[in-house]
């Protein structure tokens, strides 16, 4: 079974920096590429970052592009995505995904709240 | 940004067939693929590629469309599948989703 469990979400003050981690299970991580996706509190989906499955190639949205980086340990089976220079607008639930043809298969989410 | 277009709610009665839209701003040719979000649970892929369904989904779920128009049945509808229902492309960068369809059982 695939699983797909997040962590590392919190309050966090603006301007500041928060790492996230995903742990990986249930397949073999290395065979395909991740995302992450956010979702504001009562607000629609926004996809965040994409690693290919060997982590050469990585992709941003605009918003979060310098600010973010999304980066994995096959070894470990493991996505991270650290975060700096959080914003209000930032806050949001973090979804790991698996990607293929979509977002396959979704993690239960961690919260983060940016606020002073 | 490739902008995604659904409308806001539908209210269906159990048993009956219902149809949500998607309308693309450009062409995302076949990649149009939908979720169903429960709430207070994590995004679950029902179609991928327009029309193929995902794995274990009810085949009572089905997909249709190409370029800029999409839509996703349900039939018949379930009291189980009242929910918000989510189009999202992977055609055009960056990948952008629809604002949702939240589906209510009258």
């Amino acid at each position: 079974e695939v699983q797909l469990v997040e962590s590392g979400g919190g309050l966090v003050q603006p301007g500041r920096s928060m790492k996230l981690s995903c742990a990986a299970s249930g397949f073999t991580f290395s065979n395909y590429g991740m995302a992450w996706v956010r979702q504001a509190p009562t607000k629609g989906l926004e996809w965040v970052a994409t690693i290919s499955y060997d982590g050469s190639s990585t992709y941003y949205r605009d918003s979060v592009k310098g600010r973010f980086t999304i980066s994995r340990d096959n070894a470990k089976s493991t996505l991270y995505l650290q975060m700096n220079s959080l914003r209000s607008e930032d806050t949001a639930t973090y979804y790991c995904t698996r990607i293929h043809t979509g977002f396959a298969y979704w993690g239960q989410g961690t919260l983060v709240t940016v606020s002073s | 940004d490739t902008v995604l277009t659904q409308s806001p709610a539908l209210a269906v009665s159990p048993g009956e067939r219902v149809s949500i839209s998607c309308r693309a701003s450009e062409g995302v040719n076949s990649y149009m693929h939908w979720y169903q979000q429960k709430p207070g649970q994590q995004p679950k892929l029902l179609i991928y590629k327009a029309s193929n369904l995902a794995s274990g989904v009810p085949a009572r779920f089905s997909g249709s469309g190409s370029g800029t128009d999409f839509t996703l049945t349900i039939d018949p509808v379930e009291a189980d599948d009242t929910a918000t229902y989510f189009c999202q492309q992977s055609w055009n960068d960056p990948w952008t989703f629809g604002g949702g369809t939240k589906l209510e059982l009258k």
